[in-house]
């Protein structure tokens, strides 16, 4: 059972798109991270939310969590070929843990 | 900037044999972490790691998997028999608070042959 469902998988859209990222769970969690992952390194850290209905912008990123602390999206204005990658969600369940969805493969082509 | 460390980069390694992989958190941070990701497949937790002492394991952390902070510094995973499937990217983390976020390591690549 997929704790976290991260949608899309894959997405592939051209440069100056917009574009949105989805992670939902049935949990609350304490927090929820965004990670970025470059292929054969760890992920690193995008953005942490906290607080319900909490929204974060990171240059063109805006990241929102879900007023129940259940969800939340990522989403790219005007995306560019650097934004390439792998982008993970992680919920921090009650106890530091943080438990991943599956990843969103983002392409943007030039 | 500080940053987790972690070696070997990546190790090839007989089934059946023992692993260590070998990790050094950020200096001031106090709880510690492994992961894993399987080959195209989602970042999975491990263990979480807490004034010596392990805080949460996951069911993949079975009888074959252990962790320990041997000298202050390092933080280590041992795999006692390896098997095929433990072949992935481990990944460790480590945090200063408790709930707080994550810095990971680069990661060890482990392929079990």
């Amino acid at each position: 059972t997929q704790l976290l469902e991260q949608s899309p998988q894959f997405l592939s859209i051209q440069e100056g798109e917009n574009l949105t990222v989805y992670c939902n769970s049935s949990s609350v969690f304490s927090s929820l991270q965004w990670y970025r992952q470059e292929p054969g390194e760890g992920p690193v850290l995008l953005v942490t939310v906290v607080t319900g209905g909490e929204v974060k912008k990171l240059k063109r990123l805006t990241f929102q969590f879900g007023d129940a602390r259940k969800d939340s999206s990522l989403h790219i204005t005007a995306a560019q070929p650097g934004d390439t990658g792998l982008y993970l969600c992680a919920g921090a369940l009650w106890g530091n843990k943080l438990v991943f969805g599956a990843g969103t493969i983002l392409r943007v082509k030039s | 900037e500080p940053e987790v460390t972690q070696t070997p980069s990546h190790q090839v390694t007989q089934m059946g044999q023992e692993v260590i992989l070998r990790c050094v958190p950020i200096s001031n941070h106090l709880y510690f972490y492994w992961y894993r990701q399987i080959l195209g497949q989602k970042v999975e937790f491990l263990v979480s790691f807490y004034n010596n002492e392990i805080s949460e394991k996951s069911e993949i952390f079975d009888d074959q998997f252990s962790v320990e902070r041997p000298d202050g510094s390092n933080f280590t995973l041992k795999i006692r028999s390896t098997k095929l499937e433990d072949s992935a990217m481990y990944f460790c983390a480590s945090a200063t608070v408790y709930g707080g976020e994550l810095f990971f390591g680069e990661g060890s690549r482990l392929t079990v042959l």
